[in-house]
């Protein structure tokens, strides 16, 4: 079974720049999860959609971050205008059925895209 | 404020000694709790998970962990580490019901290295 795919693996841009970064998650997964990871802390959700509707975005930063699961599928994360703090590990997982559910179980992460602003 | 606490960030073993490390969550109610864990140049993967059910749980690489709910800990341990488990090990916790339903909460992590 193929895991989570995500491109690139590596971005570097200057800051002001936009940047966007994809994800593919395992077939047949309802829920997909965008984390960020700084270095040297634990992963944070910013974002969580249930089949294509986001249900959770309460952490992610409107003025300049935006996500969209066109389909229930993939989907993609973008920042307009990068800022220097963006530099980080962006990780996308994905989870059979809905939060909560029966068939609810874990969430499988794909390999990240490190993100350097210069 | 409420978290995830990993209280080793760095460990250093030799091969075959035992291994424990401290995880502690500050949520009340209902809680599920999971290690993951990253080797060198992999993704994050499931090492074990409690749902409900015996408090001790076993994983994959003989590892488990125990869910102790009056210390709000779910420490991981193992009787005798391997060079391969070289790694970083993160706890994380969702929270049983609420508008963060799924959402994980995650430690900052412990880097463990086991000389050979």
């Amino acid at each position: 079974e193929a895991g989570v795919v995500q491109s690139p693996r590596y971005k570097i841009i200057e800051k002001k720049q936009p940047v966007a970064f994809w994800c593919n998650p395992i077939s047949g997964h309802n829920t997909l999860y965008w984390y960020l990871q700084n270095l040297g802390q634990g992963p944070e959700l910013l974002i969580r959609y249930e089949n294509e509707e986001a249900v959770d975005d309460s952490q992610l930063p409107k003025d300049r971050f935006s996500a969209e699961r066109l389909k229930g599928v993939d989907s993609t994360l973008k920042i307009q205008p990068a800022e220097l703090g963006d530099s980080a590990v962006y990780l996308c997982a994905s989870s059979p059925g809905i939060a909560g559910g029966p068939s609810y179980n874990e969430q499988f992460f794909g390999p990240g895209t490190r993100l350097t602003v210069l | 404020a409420q978290s995830v606490s990993q209280h080793n960030h760095h460990v250093i073993l030799s091969e075959a000694a035992s291994l424990e490390l401290g995880c502690n969550y500050s949520y009340g109610g209902t809680v599920n709790l999971f290690w993951y864990v990253q080797y060198p140049g992999q993704h994050l993967q499931l090492l074990l998970k409690y749902f409900s059910g015996d408090p001790l749980v076993k994983g994959i690489k003989g590892f488990e962990a125990e869910f102790i709910k009056s210390k709000f800990s779910f420490n991981l341990r193992k009787p005798s580490v391997q060079w391969s488990d070289t790694a970083e090990y993160f706890c994380a916790v969702t929270r049983g019901r609420g508008s963060t339903l799924g959402r994980l909460y995650f430690g900052r992590g412990t880097q463990l290295t086991v000389w050979p």
